[in-house]
């Protein structure tokens, strides 16, 4: 079984502050994704990263891919109170569905 | 297309009756999924299909669930006898058959069993 470990769990920053989220795996993925999800509604997919070592940027987000292809990070710089919500990365294999981890909940007070 | 719709949004049913959700993905989407997710937690695994055979089904899920994709558009989720233990969201996904890119998710199906 593979399993995807986010950290930290929880986050509460201000406005403006900067936070890098953590998804961490002992098995090696053929590529990861990162969802920011709100409350009642379901995960929107931000970006899908396939190559080890691979960076991509989406405005204020920066997205990582380890070299070894068994985690990545999410960095976020200045914060925005729009910015709060559950954060989920997920793995997937050259065969079937996708592994989600726990998630990572951000609140930005403004 | 307007994506990944599901119904209904939220279901509110007595212990012991049966439910039944929908979804209906992205229509050049071949595989849909089923997760189930908690408060503040990641999705969980169910099943998927691609087009309409039913390729995988979680070991932990109960007999009481069973989900359909007989034309290999839409498909239903149904579990019966509910229990307070299956209250969750309820979520539904496509994809091109290469999962690797990443899932639409639908806004879910809240079910709460009282």
């Amino acid at each position: 079984t593979q399993l995807l470990e986010q950290s930290p769990q929880f986050l509460s920053i201000q406005e403006g502050e900067n936070l890098t989220v953590y998804c961490n795996s002992s098995s090696v993925f053929s590529s990861l994704q990162w969802y920011r999800q709100e409350p009642g509604e379901g995960p929107v997919l931000l970006v899908t990263v396939v190559t080890g070592g691979e960076v991509k940027k989406l405005k204020r987000l920066t997205f990582q891919f380890g070299d070894a292809r068994k985690d990545s990070s999410l960095h976020i710089t200045a914060a925005q109170p729009g910015d709060t919500g559950l954060y989920l990365c997920s793995g997937g294999t050259s065969y079937g569905k996708l592994t989600f981890g726990q998630g990572t909940i951000l609140t930005v007070h403004p | 297309d307007t994506g990944v719709s599901q119904n209904p949004r939220h279901k509110i049913t007595k212990r012991g009756q049966n439910v039944t959700f929908r979804c209906d993905p992205i229509s050049e989407h071949n595989r849909l999924y089923w997760y189930r997710q908690t408060l503040g937690q990641g999705p969980e695994f169910l099943t998927y299909f691609q087009n309409e055979a039913q390729l995988e089904k979680s070991r932990l899920l109960s007999d009481r669930f069973s989900a359909e994709r007989p034309k290999g558009s839409f498909s239903t989720l149904e579990i019966q006898r509910t229990e307070q233990g299956d209250s969750a969201m309820y979520l539904c996904a496509s994809s091109l058959s290469d999962s690797n890119y990443g899932y639409t998710f639908g806004s879910g199906t809240r079910l709460t069993v009282v």
